[in-house]
């Protein structure tokens, strides 16, 4: 069964520092995001992304983060400036289309900021 | 803000039917109800759908009541996998993917 991979599972990082983090969605997929989860709270929505350019995107979304498909194959998060409460469970999630289909999220990457 | 309300938990025994509510009262007519589970902190896995019919797949079957005010995400036959948090989650058909999740139900399943 096809599924979405995040790379790496855990990273940890220093305040201040900047990472990326990688998702393999689906090969046929066209729609991807990510959404992330604080310990202990919601899963939220931070942005999507398709045809090369977001779609949509929170408020929490800010000029922090950015999102770039490299190439055919990768999306990645990038978070500039790492702060504190960025340490999350951050997920890539990709759809076929973003109409009434179904999302698969990938496992996640437990970013721990210190 | 929250457009769905479910209960906070609920305990199920396995192999019995687990039968999860959920209110929907302000739902309007382009949008869909979606569940989807979470096992311990994994990423969410996608249920089912549906927008006015009742549907049934491999791993639940999902009951609209005819105002689309409420709906019932129903495990057949419950497992210990199961224990999740479960998530019923209004979906604006038009919308670009963007899933808003609550706080859902946790399901304990219990032997």
């Amino acid at each position: 069964e096809p599924e979405v991979t995040q790379t790496p599972s855990h990273q940890v990082t220093q305040m201040g520092q900047e990472v990326i983090l990688r998702c393999v969605p689906i090969s046929n997929h066209l729609y991807f995001y990510w959404y992330r989860q604080i310990l202990g709270q919601k899963v939220e929505f931070l942005v999507s992304f398709y045809n090369n350019e977001i779609s949509e995107k929170s408020e929490i979304f800010d000029d922090q983060f950015s999102v770039e498909r490299p190439d055919g194959s990768n999306f990645t998060l990038k978070i500039r400036s790492t702060k504190l409460e960025d340490s999350a469970m951050y997920f890539c999630a990709s759809s076929e289309s973003g109409f009434r289909t179904e999302a698969f999220f990938g496992q996640g990457t437990r970013l721990t900021v210190v | 803000d929250a457009k769905t309300t479910q209960p906070t938990s609920m305990d199920c025994a396995e192999g019995r039917a687990a039968n999860l509510p959920c209110n929907h009262s302000t739902i309007s007519g382009n949008e869909y109800v979606y569940w989807y589970r979470q096992i311990h902190s994994q990423g969410p896995q996608y249920i089912i759908h549906g927008l006015k019919n009742n549907e049934t797949n491999e791993m639940a079957s999902l009951i609209i009541t005819e105002d689309r005010k409420s709906s019932t995400l129903i495990l057949p036959h419950a497992t210990l996998r199961d224990t999740a948090v479960y998530y019923c989650i209004v979906f604006e058909g038009d919308s670009w993917g963007k899933l808003q999740f609550g706080a859902g139900t946790q399901v304990v399943v219990t032997p």
